[in-house]
């Protein structure tokens, strides 16, 4: 059975204060490992998607990489629109369902 | 270009109750999820449409039924309400964009039953 855990549940940081949030899998063959962002009543917002170790992605302040085990999304210098609950999800071989962790609170303070 | 499309973004029911829940993709997109989202549960499956005409039971099938009833609609319907439903249901369609690929999500429908 896939599983997804993240840490930490909340992250409160101050603005410009860099810092990184963890996503631990396993799964039996990956086909993906995606990150969301996701607002205060609404749907998650797609940001990346990871296939394989030692992959990089980067989108304005935000990158992803992964291992074989966890990917991390490092957030520089963060502003206070960063704030979101960011949720890391995977697909196995199946390819017919993405298991989704319970994802992270970021509160950036200006 | 709207998406993926929720209709209705608020209900409530009482118990018993029936309704169905409206997703529509304008993207043409194959494959559309059914997702519900409860708090320290994270996303689970409920439903899943590969393609139009076939669908498949995700994590968490149980009261549900599906309909794809053409490639850019996919209902959820709910046919006696129970309070163990009381969630927020996200409709999502999967995006293939050269190499990189993900899911899009509606904005969904918060649904209360009592």
């Amino acid at each position: 059975e896939d599983q997804v855990t993240q840490s930490p549940e909340a992250l409160r940081l101050q603005e410009g204060e860099s810092s990184s949030l963890n996503c631990s899998y396993t799964v039996s063959g990956l086909r993906g490992l995606f990150w969301y962002r996701q607002d205060p009543g609404k749907g998650p917002e797609f940001l990346f998607t990871l296939y394989s170790a030692g992959e990089e992605k980067e989108k304005e302040r935000l990158k992803a990489t992964l291992t074989k085990k966890e990917s991390f999304l490092h957030i520089t210098a963060p502003k206070p629109e960063d704030s979101a609950t960011y949720l890391c999800a995977v697909q196995g071989p199946s390819g017919s369902r993405l298991t989704f962790g319970e994802g992270t609170q970021l509160t950036v303070n200006p | 270009n709207a998406g993926v499309t929720q209709t209705p973004k608020f209900q409530v029911l009482k118990t018993g109750q029936s309704m169905t829940l409206q997703c529509a993709q304008d993207m043409n997109h194959n494959s559309m999820y059914w997702y519900r989202q409860d708090p320290g549960m994270g996303l689970r499956l409920i439903y899943y449409s590969a393609s139009e005409g076939t669908t498949d039971k995700g994590e968490v099938p149980n009261g549900y039924n599906v309909s794809r009833l053409n490639k850019r609609e996919f209902s959820l319907r709910l046919e006696s309400a129970a309070p163990s439903q009381t969630s927020v249901y996200f409709c999502a369609s999967k995006v293939v964009k050269g190499s990189n690929y993900g899911y899009t999500f509606g904005s969904g429908t918060r649904l209360t039953v009592v």
